[in-house]
């Protein structure tokens, strides 16, 4: 079956413009989660969503916001867009947690660069 | 979330074992063992789960002691492919996506 989709794959902004990724998760999937990485502060949780309500979330400011639709599918989108928001962008999802067999898939990711 | 370390980087050389200890010393009771890799530009792969004693998969096996403050993650007969970082995540998993990740290990594996 086909995997975790993110779209799109790279994207270029400029600082106070605004962004929106989006995941599509395995199909049957109802948990999603985003992630952030960059260089110097790694892989870092951002939020989670299963069944259209978020889950929990992690210490970012509140530009940083998502929505989870009843597909299953996932948006993110991050406002006022500053240079340090530049990073890659990972979607994960699983059917309900990742702690189940095979544990949490994740997508190729988003590169967004802001400028 | 336990807290978990692990070495900063590791060299091998092809066809080698390469064993990747984590510790956890504050791991708590419903916590299970969990690793990934991660190859550059890409997502976390789940390589490895486990609770205690050994698994074993496909992939590589996990040695996970009794007190279970510590694990190591086997992979037998590295190839070049290998070379990732890999991390090791202890929790209560069964219902959340929140992983912690930390540093990783940076694995280099040379011909």
């Amino acid at each position: 079956k086909a995997g975790v989709t993110q779209t799109p794959r790279y994207l270029i902004k400029t600082r106070g413009q605004q962004v929106t990724l989006s995941c599509s998760p395995i199909s049957g999937h109802r948990s999603v989660s985003w992630y952030q990485q960059t260089p110097g502060q790694g892989l870092q949780f951002l939020f989670e969503y299963f069944s259209e309500t978020q889950r929990n979330k992690g210490n970012f400011p509140g530009r940083f916001s998502g929505r989870q639709f009843s597909n299953s599918r996932s948006e993110m989108n991050v406002s006022t867009l500053e240079l340090g928001d530049s990073a890659l962008y990972l979607c994960a999802s699983s059917t309900r947690g990742a702690g189940e067999i095979g544990g949490a898939f994740f997508g190729q990711g988003t590169r967004l660069t802001v400028v | 979330l336990a807290k978990t370390t692990q070495p900063i980087s590791m060299d091998s050389y092809e066809g080698q074992e390469v064993n990747i200890t984590c510790s956890h010393n504050n791991i708590a009771t419903n916590d299970y063992i969990t690793w990934y890799q991660q190859f550059p530009s890409q997502g976390p792969r789940f390589i490895i789960q486990g609770y205690k004693t050994k698994v074993t998969n496909e992939v590589a096996s996990l040695f996970i002691p009794a007190d279970r403050k510590s694990s190591t993650l086997s992979l037998p007969r590295v190839s070049l492919s290998d070379t990732a970082v890999y991390y090791c995540l202890v929790g209560d998993l069964y219902n959340t996506d929140k992983l912690i990740f930390g540093t990783g290990t940076r694995l280099q594996v040379f011909p």
